[in-house]
């Protein structure tokens, strides 16, 4: 069974900094793309970033809202990618879902709520 | 970015009739169109990609149809399970963006 678990949101001031992290398991994890999605009332769905596989060299994407403040990364050996969060706003408020997916998400994890109050 | 317009935002209908869902894209996409279903509390999850392949384990009563700009997702002889929110998604490379959701709730 494939399983994504995310952890790491919470509550974090304007301006600061949190890193999620998301382990899987169920499936071999290197041979899959990573994404982060999120979710607000405002925004409704909104992809974030995505991490390729190592045969990609690890290339990286990410929207533009995001571009230069959030970094994705993986570590196939722990089956886990994370998403580093840096001068957060609130409009990056919401929840923050790992998924499984080259281009359309296959799985997604349960979620990780982040609030940055305005 | 690709824009993703979905079509109608909520939708009342009774279990067992049928109901469509549209989506238009700002550009040509071709068939790189996903559609997921996310109940109240739940995550999303995945019903069709590539604009008419059910994902595994969907019921044969959904179906998406359309290429281009124009899409749309059916589903006949609706079930009270059927109920929540409807997403489409580009999936025509970065930035991979989604439509605002269509709300389907019981008559």
């Amino acid at each position: 069974e494939v399983k994504l678990e995310e952890s790491g949101g919470g509550l974090v001031q304007p301006g600061g900094s949190m890193k999620l992290s998301c382990v899987a398991s169920g499936f071999t994890f290197s041979n899959y793309w990573m994404n982060w999605v999120r979710q607000s009332p405002e925004k409704g769905l909104e992809w974030v970033a995505e991490i390729r596989l190592k045969s990609n060299n690890y290339a990286t994407h990410y929207a533009e809202s995001v571009k230069g403040r959030f970094t994705i990364s993986r570590d196939d050996s722990k089956s886990s990618v994370y998403l580093q969060m840096n001068n957060l706003r609130a409009e990056d408020t919401g929840i923050y879902y790992c998924t499984r997916g080259y281009d359309y998400f296959a799985y997604w994890g349960q979620g990780t709520l982040v609030t940055v109050p305005a | 970015d690709i824009q993703m317009t979905q079509s109608p935002a909520s939708l009342s209908a009774s279990v067992g009739e049928t109901v469509t869902i549209t989506c238009r894209a700002s550009e040509n996409i071709y068939s790189y169109l996903a559609w997921y279903q996310q109940k109240q509390g739940k995550s999303p999850q995945l019903l069709v990609y590539n604009a008419k392949t059910l994902a595994e384990g969907v019921p044969s009563r959904f179906s998406g149809s359309g290429s281009g700009t124009q899409f749309s997702l059916k589903i006949n002889s609706l079930q009270p399970e059927d109920f929540g929110s409807y997403y489409c998604q580009h999936h025509y490379g970065t930035p991979y963006t989604f439509g605002g959701g269509t709300k389907l709730e019981i008559k």
